[in-house]
C-alpha cells in the first residue's frame, strides 16, 4: 500500500497519560500535514511540515502538543498529560498546499 | 463568522434525484476552492476542485460566485454509493486546508 498510514488506529487512554502517534506519509511528499477532527466537525488544522521544517502551527495545538517530523520522512505527534477534550480523530495527510492526501486517522479516547 | 459554512444537513434524497449543497466563506482573498468527499468513519478524499468557470465530473458539478462569496456543488442522478459527508474546503493561501463542518447527504432506494 503505498498511501498514507497511521499508527495505532485506535488509542484508549486514561487523562493525564501521554501518548504518541505516527505518521508515514506517500514517499515523494515533501509536504506533511496533522489535522484533528472530532464528531460532526471537519478536519481542523494543527500544523504542518515542509520536509523537516515545521513551518505552521495553529492556535489548537497547545504547548501540551508537539510534533517532529526528523529527517522528512514519518511524522509524530505527542500530547502530553491528555485531557478529555483531546479525545478526537487525529488525520494525518500528505500531498501539496491544494492537493492532500489522508491516512486512516488515529482515534484517540481519553476516558 | 466562521471562514466556511455549510449547511451540515443531512439531506435525505431519493436514489435519482438532484440534490445540491452550498458553501460560504468568508476570505475574499482566497484563489482556491475544493469539494472533498468523507464516507463514515473514513479519511477525507478529494471529490473535486472549483475553478472559475465553473467545472463539471460526469455527474457533478461545482460552481463558484466569488462576489457572493459561495460555492455550490450540485450532484445529479443521485446513488446510494453518493451517500456521504461533503465537505467544503477553502485554503487562505498556500498553506493549509481550511474545511467547513460539512453536509451529509443520505439517498435512499
Amino acid at each position: 500500500d503505498t498511501g498514507v498510514s497511521q499508527d495505532p488506529r485506535h488509542k484508549i487512554t486514561k487523562r493525564g497519560q501521554n501518548v504518541t502517534f505516527r505518521c508515514d506519509p506517500i514517499s515523494e511528499h515533501n509536504r506533511l500535514y496533522w489535522y484533528r477532527q472530532t464528531l460532526g466537525q471537519g478536519p481542523e488544522f494543527l500544523t504542518y511540515f515542509q520536509n523537516e521544517a515545521q513551518l505552521e502551527k495553529s492556535r489548537l495545538l497547545s504547548d501540551r502538543f508537539s510534533a517532529e517530523r526528523p529527517k522528512g520522512s514519518f511524522s509524530t505527534l505527542e500530547i502530553q498529560r491528555t485531557e478529555q477534550g483531546d479525545s478526537a480523530m487525529y488525520l494525518c495527510a500528505s500531498g501539496t498546499a491544494y492537493e492532500q492526501y489522508f491516512g486512516p486517522g488515529t482515534r484517540l479516547t481519553v476516558t | 463568522r466562521k471562514e466556511v459554512e455549510q449547511d451540515p444537513g443531512p439531506f435525505n434524497v431519493p436514489e435519482g434525484a438532484t440534490v445540491a449543497f452550498n458553501c460560504t466563506y468568508s476570505n475574499s482573498a482566497s484563489q482556491s476552492f475544493f469539494w472533498y468527499r468523507q464516507d463514515c468513519r473514513k479519511e477525507p478524499k478529494l471529490l473535486m476542485s472549483v475553478y472559475s468557470s465553473g467545472n463539471e465530473d460526469g455527474r457533478f458539478t461545482a460552481q463558484l460566485n466569488r462576489a457572493s462569496q459561495y460555492i455550490s456543488l450540485l450532484i445529479r442522478d443521485s446513488k446510494l454509493s453518493d451517500s456521504a459527508t461533503y465537505l467544503c474546503v477553502v485554503p487562505p493561501g498556500f498553506q493549509k486546508l481550511v474545511f467547513g463542518t460539512g453536509t451529509r447527504l443520505l439517498v435512499s432506494p
